[in-house]
């Protein structure tokens, strides 16, 4: 198994650039979740997924999009990349909540997008 | 949501025990008590997680306190692929996650 795989490792872009991150997984996990990480701090959530078709907002959403087509993909889109965006972006996935197991279910995280904005 | 407080590191030598620190005295009684972990150029990593009782696992053991206020995160002997930042959670209502910015622990050969 590959768990969660994101594509690309590395970026760099211009200001006002776009592209697309794609995350896969393939644990057939429902839920599914796009992080930042800039230096010394935490991860903060900017989009997750609770299942195919839906998105919704989490901590810092402005400036991306994403999109939920298919269960195993999850992308983020920067529409006009700006410096701000400068991070490091982590995709994860999981199990719908458990109250049996505590509600949130360990999430499995992938190896990062190294984003880079001139 | 409630908060936690971690030190900002902490150092073992390696093949020690080390007893990681997590204070949550505003946890609620819905909270689960999660523990994530990120080595170097990784994602973050499931370690464990409890409601009230010591939880025990491959990686690590979970000890919560009576009054759940606090947690400690221990790792029995310390390896050096065991240098990370370790991430003390609390997971309520929902399945979202809030990182803050751990605890960097350097483990010395």
């Amino acid at each position: 198994n590959a768990g969660v795989t994101q594509t690309p490792k590395f970026r760099v872009l211009k200001t006002g650039q776009s592209m697309t991150l794609l995350c896969a997984q393939d644990m057939n996990h429902e839920y599914m979740y796009w992080y930042r990480q800039d230096p010394g701090m935490g991860l903060r959530l900017i989009h997750y997924s609770v299942g195919e078709g839906t998105t919704a907002k989490g901590e810092v959403p402005d400036g991306y999009n994403v999109s939920r087509l298919k269960k195993q993909n999850f992308l983020l889109g920067l529409e006009s990349a700006a410096p701000s965006q400068t991070s490091v972006y982590f995709c994860a996935s999981s199990y719908p909540p458990n109250p049996d197991r505590g509600l949130n279910q360990p999430q499995h995280f992938g190896d990062g997008t190294r984003l880079s904005i001139l | 949501d409630a908060k936690t407080t971690q030190p900002n590191s902490m150092e073992s030598n390696e093949e020690e025990p080390v007893h990681l620190p997590c204070n949550h005295s505003t946890i609620s009684g819905t909270d689960y008590i999660h523990w994530y972990r990120q080595l170097p150029s990784q994602g973050p990593e499931y370690v464990i997680h409890g409601l009230t009782s010591n939880v025990n696992n491959r990686m690590a053991s979970l000890a919560i306190a009576e009054d759940r206020k606090s947690s400690t995160l221990i790792l029995h002997r310390a390896t050096l692929r065991d240098a990370a930042v370790y991430y003390c959670i609390l997971g309520g209502s929902n399945y979202k996650l809030t990182f803050g910015k751990g605890t960097l622990l350097t483990v010395n050969p």
